[in-house]
């Protein structure tokens, strides 16, 4: 199985400065045939399934602010949010989709500082 | 919309099942599938297993097999998850998710979610 691991467990940042997530995958969910990062970033907040933010680990998904973005291949990869605002707060997670089973880091707390 | 909406919370006793319904509604059912998600309240997110929609072809997690079965109703576009042999740390809130991706393939597997279903809290206690 494929082990995310994300870092930190939990961070505080002000409003309007960057909070950046990291994850690594215990192996490379670069898939080598289309140079694809078969990696997804999710949002959820309490109460709330996971809201999509990413996947190909930087490809933004539809309606989701600008200020979220993703970076990294390999088996590294960040979730960098560049100007927080309050409705960011939430639990942020990876997954890959590379094989199965899928699997999904262990989550991120996201706070005001 | 594409929506998935899901059944009302269950209790059940210790070795008991349960079947957790997913009806979608705004896309064509047959053209993707759905994955199914666990997470105990408070804690993070495990992938139950997948089944498409084209054809019922099944690929589940490891630790949940010979318990679970994912079936799907193309006829009320509804896919369902039963859980067997429960016990009290099956306690948790189940999630269907639509593959993101459209066709016919096991590989629609290997799939980013959305939509979601909004959850469907399952509580083992004797």
């Amino acid at each position: 199985d494929i082990v995310m691991t994300q870092s930190p467990d939990s961070l505080a940042v002000s409003l309007g400065e960057r909070a950046t997530i990291n994850c690594k995958s215990s192996q490379s969910v670069l898939y080598s045939s289309n140079k694809k990062n078969y990696l997804a970033w999710y949002q959820q907040k309490p109460g709330q399934p996971p809201k999509l933010l990413i996947y190909w680990a930087s490809t933004r998904e539809s309606g989701v602010p600008d200020r979220f973005s993703g970076s990294g291949s390999g088996t590294d990869f960040t979730l960098t949010i560049s100007s927080l605002q309050a409705e960011d707060v939430a639990v942020y997670y990876c997954q890959q989709y590379y094989s199965t089973p899928i699997t999904f880091g262990q989550g991120t707390r996201l706070d005001i500082k | 919309q594409v929506q998935l909406v899901q059944s009302g919370a269950e209790v059940k006793k210790p070795g008991a099942s349960v079947k957790v319904s997913c009806k979608a509604s705004g896309y064509t059912f047959t053209s993707y599938g759905i994955s199914w998600m666990r997470q105990v309240p408070g804690q993070g997110l495990e992938w139950m297993g997948w089944i498409s929609g084209y054809n019922g072809n099944t690929n589940y997690a490891q630790k949940l097999q010979g318990r679970v079965t994912m079936t799907t109703d193309t006829s009320t576009s509804t896919a369902y998850m039963d859980l067997r042999s429960l016990r009290s740390d099956d306690t948790a809130v189940y999630y269907c998710a639509r593959g993101s991706v459209p066709g016919t393939g096991r590989d629609q597997v290997y799939n980013w979610f959305d939509p979601w279903g909004q959850g469907t809290l399952v509580t083992v206690s004797s």
